[in-house]
Protein backbone atom coordinates (compact mmCIF):
# COMPACT_ATOMS: atom_id res chain seq x y z
CA UNK A 1 0.00 0.00 0.00
CA UNK A 2 2.76 2.37 -0.27
CA UNK A 3 2.02 5.71 -1.49
CA UNK A 4 -1.57 5.63 -0.81
CA UNK A 5 -3.45 5.55 2.51
CA UNK A 6 -6.93 6.05 3.75
CA UNK A 7 -8.26 7.11 6.78
CA UNK A 8 -10.42 6.25 8.81
CA UNK A 9 -9.45 1.98 8.93
CA UNK A 10 -12.95 1.38 10.74
CA UNK A 11 -16.14 3.60 11.13
CA UNK A 12 -19.44 2.72 12.65
CA UNK A 13 -22.12 4.57 11.44
CA UNK A 14 -26.07 4.72 12.48
CA UNK A 15 -28.42 5.19 9.20
CA UNK A 16 -28.74 8.59 8.22
CA UNK A 17 -25.44 9.46 9.60
CA UNK A 18 -23.01 11.48 7.17
CA UNK A 19 -19.22 10.87 7.01
CA UNK A 20 -16.31 11.36 4.97
CA UNK A 21 -13.81 8.99 3.91
CA UNK A 22 -10.01 10.06 3.08
CA UNK A 23 -7.81 8.79 0.42
CA UNK A 24 -3.93 10.70 -0.05
CA UNK A 25 -1.26 9.41 -2.83
CA UNK A 26 2.09 10.94 -2.59
CA UNK A 27 2.95 9.31 -6.10
CA UNK A 28 1.83 12.39 -7.95
CA UNK A 29 -0.14 10.04 -10.03
CA UNK A 30 -3.20 11.88 -11.95
CA UNK A 31 -6.28 8.81 -11.61
CA UNK A 32 -7.70 8.18 -8.64
CA UNK A 33 -10.73 5.77 -8.08
CA UNK A 34 -13.15 4.76 -5.06
CA UNK A 35 -14.27 0.92 -4.67
CA UNK A 36 -16.43 -0.53 -2.64
CA UNK A 37 -15.60 -4.68 -2.08
CA UNK A 38 -18.83 -6.68 -1.01
CA UNK A 39 -18.78 -10.58 -0.61
CA UNK A 40 -19.34 -12.34 -3.51
CA UNK A 41 -19.38 -9.57 -5.77
CA UNK A 42 -15.73 -8.43 -6.14
CA UNK A 43 -14.68 -5.01 -6.66
CA UNK A 44 -17.46 -2.43 -7.84
CA UNK A 45 -16.23 1.05 -8.98
CA UNK A 46 -18.34 4.37 -7.57
CA UNK A 47 -16.42 7.27 -8.41
CA UNK A 48 -13.13 7.72 -10.19
CA UNK A 49 -11.26 11.26 -10.65
CA UNK A 50 -8.64 11.16 -14.47
CA UNK A 51 -7.19 14.45 -12.79
CA UNK A 52 -7.16 17.79 -10.35
CA UNK A 53 -10.76 18.52 -10.81
CA UNK A 54 -12.58 16.20 -12.45
CA UNK A 55 -14.63 13.23 -11.30
CA UNK A 56 -16.74 10.35 -13.06
CA UNK A 57 -19.58 8.41 -12.16
CA UNK A 58 -18.82 4.12 -11.75
CA UNK A 59 -21.25 1.32 -11.97
CA UNK A 60 -22.50 2.04 -8.38
CA UNK A 61 -22.35 5.96 -7.87
CA UNK A 62 -25.86 6.33 -6.24
CA UNK A 63 -25.49 7.56 -2.65
CA UNK A 64 -22.27 8.77 -2.69
CA UNK A 65 -20.44 11.91 -3.71
CA UNK A 66 -16.59 12.63 -4.59
CA UNK A 67 -14.57 15.72 -3.89
CA UNK A 68 -11.02 15.98 -6.24
CA UNK A 69 -9.75 19.19 -4.67
CA UNK A 70 -5.87 18.92 -5.22
CA UNK A 71 -3.64 15.97 -7.12
CA UNK A 72 -3.06 14.48 -3.85
CA UNK A 73 -6.35 13.95 -2.43
CA UNK A 74 -9.94 12.32 -3.58
CA UNK A 75 -12.76 11.70 -0.71
CA UNK A 76 -16.09 9.83 -0.85
CA UNK A 77 -18.68 11.53 1.26
CA UNK A 78 -21.54 9.27 2.56
CA UNK A 79 -24.83 12.23 3.18
CA UNK A 80 -27.30 9.71 4.37
CA UNK A 81 -25.88 6.00 5.38
CA UNK A 82 -27.98 3.55 4.73
CA UNK A 83 -27.69 -0.34 5.75
CA UNK A 84 -26.98 -0.94 1.85
CA UNK A 85 -23.68 1.03 2.18
CA UNK A 86 -21.85 -1.48 4.43
CA UNK A 87 -18.81 -2.43 2.62
CA UNK A 88 -15.35 -2.40 2.62
CA UNK A 89 -14.25 0.77 0.46
CA UNK A 90 -10.80 1.15 -1.01
CA UNK A 91 -9.08 3.59 -2.67
CA UNK A 92 -6.87 3.29 -6.06
CA UNK A 93 -4.78 5.15 -7.70
CA UNK A 94 -3.30 4.20 -11.33
CA UNK A 95 0.68 3.23 -11.93
CA UNK A 96 2.74 0.93 -13.28
CA UNK A 97 3.25 0.20 -16.99
CA UNK A 98 2.42 3.90 -18.64
CA UNK A 99 0.42 3.99 -15.35
CA UNK A 100 -2.03 1.12 -16.42
CA UNK A 101 -2.17 -0.91 -13.64
CA UNK A 102 -4.05 -0.10 -10.40
CA UNK A 103 -2.70 0.08 -6.60
CA UNK A 104 -4.64 0.29 -3.59
CA UNK A 105 -4.85 1.55 -0.49
CA UNK A 106 -5.49 -0.28 2.90
CA UNK A 107 -9.23 -0.28 2.71
CA UNK A 108 -11.71 1.04 4.67
CA UNK A 109 -14.63 -1.02 6.93
CA UNK A 110 -17.63 0.71 7.16
CA UNK A 111 -20.78 -0.58 8.97
CA UNK A 112 -24.16 1.27 9.32
CA UNK A 113 -26.46 -0.19 11.78
CA UNK B 1 -22.53 -4.33 -19.27
CA UNK B 2 -18.64 -5.45 -18.44
CA UNK B 3 -18.20 -8.83 -17.42
CA UNK B 4 -16.38 -10.72 -15.89
CA UNK B 5 -16.42 -14.21 -14.41
CA UNK B 6 -14.51 -16.45 -12.13
CA UNK B 7 -15.38 -19.48 -10.37
CA UNK B 8 -15.68 -18.33 -6.45
CA UNK B 9 -14.21 -22.08 -5.18
CA UNK B 10 -12.83 -22.76 -2.91
CA UNK B 11 -10.42 -24.17 -5.16
CA UNK B 12 -8.20 -26.74 -2.95
CA UNK B 13 -4.66 -27.83 -4.10
CA UNK B 14 -2.39 -30.08 -2.43
CA UNK B 15 0.88 -28.02 -1.20
CA UNK B 16 3.74 -28.31 -4.53
CA UNK B 17 1.00 -28.86 -6.75
CA UNK B 18 0.15 -26.62 -9.72
CA UNK B 19 -3.26 -24.76 -9.05
CA UNK B 20 -4.95 -23.39 -12.01
CA UNK B 21 -7.22 -20.01 -11.36
CA UNK B 22 -9.59 -19.39 -14.84
CA UNK B 23 -11.11 -16.26 -16.11
CA UNK B 24 -13.45 -14.67 -18.77
CA UNK B 25 -14.65 -11.81 -20.11
CA UNK B 26 -17.41 -10.33 -21.94
CA UNK B 27 -16.08 -7.33 -23.85
CA UNK B 28 -13.99 -7.89 -26.69
CA UNK B 29 -12.25 -4.64 -26.85
CA UNK B 30 -10.65 -5.70 -23.63
CA UNK B 31 -6.89 -5.02 -23.73
CA UNK B 32 -5.17 -4.94 -20.30
CA UNK B 33 -5.39 -8.26 -17.90
CA UNK B 34 -4.54 -8.34 -14.34
CA UNK B 35 -4.48 -10.74 -11.62
CA UNK B 36 -4.45 -9.78 -7.92
CA UNK B 37 -4.25 -11.47 -4.80
CA UNK B 38 -6.08 -10.65 -1.72
CA UNK B 39 -5.56 -12.29 1.88
CA UNK B 40 -8.56 -11.72 3.97
CA UNK B 41 -8.73 -8.51 5.37
CA UNK B 42 -5.89 -6.70 3.37
CA UNK B 43 -6.18 -5.10 -0.11
CA UNK B 44 -5.13 -6.17 -3.50
CA UNK B 45 -1.89 -6.44 -4.59
CA UNK B 46 -1.48 -7.09 -8.12
CA UNK B 47 1.11 -9.97 -9.04
CA UNK B 48 0.34 -10.35 -13.03
CA UNK B 49 -0.44 -8.21 -15.72
CA UNK B 50 -0.77 -9.54 -19.68
CA UNK B 51 -1.25 -7.46 -22.83
CA UNK B 52 -0.67 -9.48 -25.52
CA UNK B 53 -1.71 -13.27 -26.47
CA UNK B 54 0.19 -16.23 -25.65
CA UNK B 55 2.15 -16.75 -21.75
CA UNK B 56 4.09 -14.59 -19.70
CA UNK B 57 6.48 -16.33 -16.73
CA UNK B 58 7.22 -14.57 -13.11
CA UNK B 59 8.79 -17.07 -11.00
CA UNK B 60 6.17 -19.27 -9.99
CA UNK B 61 3.27 -17.65 -11.62
CA UNK B 62 2.27 -17.98 -15.37
CA UNK B 63 -0.65 -16.09 -16.94
CA UNK B 64 -2.26 -17.52 -20.06
CA UNK B 65 -4.19 -14.72 -22.53
CA UNK B 66 -6.15 -15.94 -25.79
CA UNK B 67 -8.26 -13.04 -26.66
CA UNK B 68 -10.21 -14.84 -29.39
CA UNK B 69 -11.25 -17.38 -26.43
CA UNK B 70 -11.85 -14.00 -24.01
CA UNK B 71 -10.14 -16.08 -21.79
CA UNK B 72 -7.46 -15.39 -18.82
CA UNK B 73 -5.59 -17.72 -16.51
CA UNK B 74 -3.08 -18.14 -14.31
CA UNK B 75 -1.14 -21.10 -12.80
CA UNK B 76 0.61 -20.76 -9.75
CA UNK B 77 3.49 -23.69 -9.60
CA UNK B 78 4.53 -25.36 -6.41
CA UNK B 79 2.14 -23.78 -4.57
CA UNK B 80 2.29 -23.05 -0.97
CA UNK B 81 0.46 -22.63 2.14
CA UNK B 82 1.15 -19.04 1.91
CA UNK B 83 -0.43 -18.51 -1.77
CA UNK B 84 -3.60 -19.36 0.11
CA UNK B 85 -5.63 -16.41 -1.09
CA UNK B 86 -8.50 -14.88 -3.23
CA UNK B 87 -7.38 -14.34 -6.54
CA UNK B 88 -9.02 -11.51 -8.28
CA UNK B 89 -9.04 -11.31 -12.27
CA UNK B 90 -9.54 -7.85 -13.74
CA UNK B 91 -10.03 -6.56 -16.84
CA UNK B 92 -9.30 -3.12 -18.52
CA UNK B 93 -10.11 -1.56 -21.73
CA UNK B 94 -9.18 1.75 -24.04
CA UNK B 95 -11.03 3.76 -20.99
CA UNK B 96 -9.69 4.82 -17.12
CA UNK B 97 -12.41 1.79 -15.60
CA UNK B 98 -10.90 -1.23 -14.87
CA UNK B 99 -13.63 -4.60 -14.40
CA UNK B 100 -13.06 -6.89 -11.38
CA UNK B 101 -14.16 -10.35 -10.94
CA UNK B 102 -16.03 -11.71 -7.75
CA UNK B 103 -12.58 -13.90 -7.15
CA UNK B 104 -12.08 -17.29 -6.57
CA UNK B 105 -10.79 -18.58 -3.19
CA UNK B 106 -7.87 -20.59 -3.63
CA UNK B 107 -6.67 -23.33 -0.13
CA UNK B 108 -3.03 -24.91 -0.39
CA UNK B 109 -3.39 -27.82 1.63
CA UNK B 110 0.03 -28.77 3.93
Amino acid sequence: NAGVTQTPKFQVLKTGQSMTLQCAQDMNHNSMYWYRQDPGMGLRLIYYSASEGTTDKGEVPNGYNVSRLNKREFSLRLESAAPSQTSVYFCAIDGGRSYNEQFFGPGTRLTVL
Amino acid sequence: QKEVEQNSGPLSVPEGAIASLNCTYSDRVSQSFFWYRQYSGKSPELIMSIYSNGDKEDGRFTAQLNKASQYVSLLIRDSQPSDSATYLCAVKDYGQNFVFGPGTRLSVLP
